[in-house]
């Protein structure tokens, strides 16, 4: 069953600490991308990756690094230096424009 | 500077009736537009699209309509169901790549059965 799978579901961060979200797709897509959602807000780009070895900042990457050594994962970490890291994150790849997402994963603060 | 604007955060409709969702944009350099349907604590799944050269698409109980002069797009949904409730999107392509897709912040359907 083709899609991307988003790891885990609900994830705690502690503060000072840094914490990895999976993102795994079998769509067999060059291009992803992971997306942050607050209440009333629209997604926001964070990082994209349109080849396996390369990825660019979105709009919001302060914060986050990324890793694209395989093409099918693109996991994305969320480093102490986020300052406001709750938020419900989304992981995408993406088809003639059309974007494919995962279940996405809920990042709250301890 | 949100580029893409949904100004209704809710919306509530009867069953069977219409449900319209809008949506205003800035950048005349959009050339393609999208909506997405989005469940709580799920990603969002992609609905319908339309291109800057077409003013209408329909896809069953779905249509969106695009005035390019008043810079406006809206989401007809008919008639309406209560597996409809959800949050919807609105998003606006500027040539290609998803990372030139900008989105709205979201309408939120509620259908009353």
């Amino acid at each position: 069953d083709g899609g991307i799978t988003q790891s885990p579901k609900y994830l705690f961060r502690k503060e000072g600490q840094n914490v990895t979200l999976s993102c795994e797709q079998n769509l067999n897509h060059d291009a992803m991308y992971w997306y942050r959602q607050d209440p009333g807000q629209g997604l926001r780009l964070i990082y994209y990756s349109q080849i396996v070895n390369d990825f660019q900042k979105g709009d919001i990457a302060e914060g986050y690094s990324v890793s694209r050594e395989k093409k099918e994962s693109f996991p994305l970490t969320v480093t102490s230096a986020q300052k406001n890291p709750t938020a419900f994150y989304l992981c995408a790849s993406n088809s003639n424009e059309k974007l494919f997402f995962g279940s996405g994963t809920q990042l709250s603060v301890l | 500077d949100q580029q893409v604007k949904q100004n209704s955060p809710s919306l509530s409709v009867q069953e069977g009736r219409i449900s319209i969702l809008n949506c205003d944009y800035t950048n005349s350099m959009f050339d393609y537009f999208l909506w997405y349907k989005k469940y709580p604590a799920e990603g969002p799944t992609f609905l319908i699209s339309i291109s800057s050269i077409k003013d209408k698409n329909e896809d069953g109980r779905f249509t969106v309509f695009l005035n390019k002069s008043a810079k406006h797009l809206s989401l007809h949904i008919v008639p309406s169901q209560p597996g409809d409730s959800a949050v919807y999107f609105c998003a606006a392509l500027r040539g290609t790549g998803a990372n030139n897709l900008f989105f709205g912040t979201g309408t939120r359907l509620t259908v009353i059965p």
